[in-house]
């Protein structure tokens, strides 16, 4: 069955330091990859995306993402938090081959908590 | 340029009571779909749809009918609200991934909050 899985419903980072939110996914073929912002009582906010090409995408705020094919994971990165990034992240994936190809899978979130 | 605009934003049903949720998106996209979202369980996907006139069932379909009449307009409708249905409710929408130009990433709005007592 296609998933998407975030291993990590809390991650904890101090402001300035790096930040990782893990994504893995289980979708076959070749599937666009997809990272969102949620921020408290908001609609989610696309951040960035990997279609194809350079393994490592760029993305809004500052966020980048390092897709790893052979390990099917789309961690999202930033070299050093703010506490306004503090938000639900959700990874997720398209499915664009065969039957499921309009389907999107999501993960069930990642809460990021910056400090200052 | 609107974007994906969701109303209500807020709702309290009584049980038994219907209701539709109105989602209508600006950017000419040819998907549509309605998502729930409740603590711990992230997104859902109820229902979609890849065209005008057509419609699909999601993972959490009981309960909810839609209807897409107009390309920019997708419609959820509860006919007998439970109080297994309090949610928050995302509309989002995106172009076919088909043609090679559109990479497909989705648009949300900004989410209706529904309480059935």
């Amino acid at each position: 069955a296609q998933s998407v899985a975030q291993p990590e419903d809390q991650v904890n980072v101090a402001e300035g330091n790096p930040l990782t939110v893990k994504c893995t996914y289980s979708v076959s073929g070749n599937p666009y990859l997809f990272w969102y912002v949620q921020y408290p009582n908001r609609g989610l906010q696309f951040l960035l995306k990997y279609i194809t090409g350079d393994n490592l995408v760029k993305g809004s705020y500052g966020f980048e993402a390092e897709f790893n094919k052979s390990q099917t994971s789309f961690h999202l990165k930033k070299p050093s938090a703010l506490v306004s990034d503090s938000a639900l992240y959700f990874c997720a994936v398209r499915d664009i081959n065969g039957y499921n190809f309009n389907k999107f899978y999501f993960g069930s979130g990642t809460k990021l908590n910056v400090k200052p | 340029n609107a974007g994906v605009t969701q109303t209500p934003k807020f709702r309290v049903l009584k049980t038994g009571q219907s209701m539709t949720l109105l989602c209508a998106q600006d950017m000419n996209h040819e998907y549509m779909y309605w998502y729930r979202q409740d603590p711990g369980m992230g997104l859902r996907l109820i229902h979609y749809s890849v065209g005008e006139g057509t419609t699909a069932k999601g993972e959490v379909p009981d309960g909810y009918n839609v209807s897409r009449l107009k390309k920019q307009n997708f419609l959820l409708g509860l006919e007998s609200a439970a109080p297994s249905q309090t949610s928050v409710y995302f509309c989002a929408s995106s172009y076919s991934v088909r043609g090679g130009e559109n990479t497909g990433e989705l648009f949300f709005g900004e989410g209706s909050r529904l309480t059935v007592l």
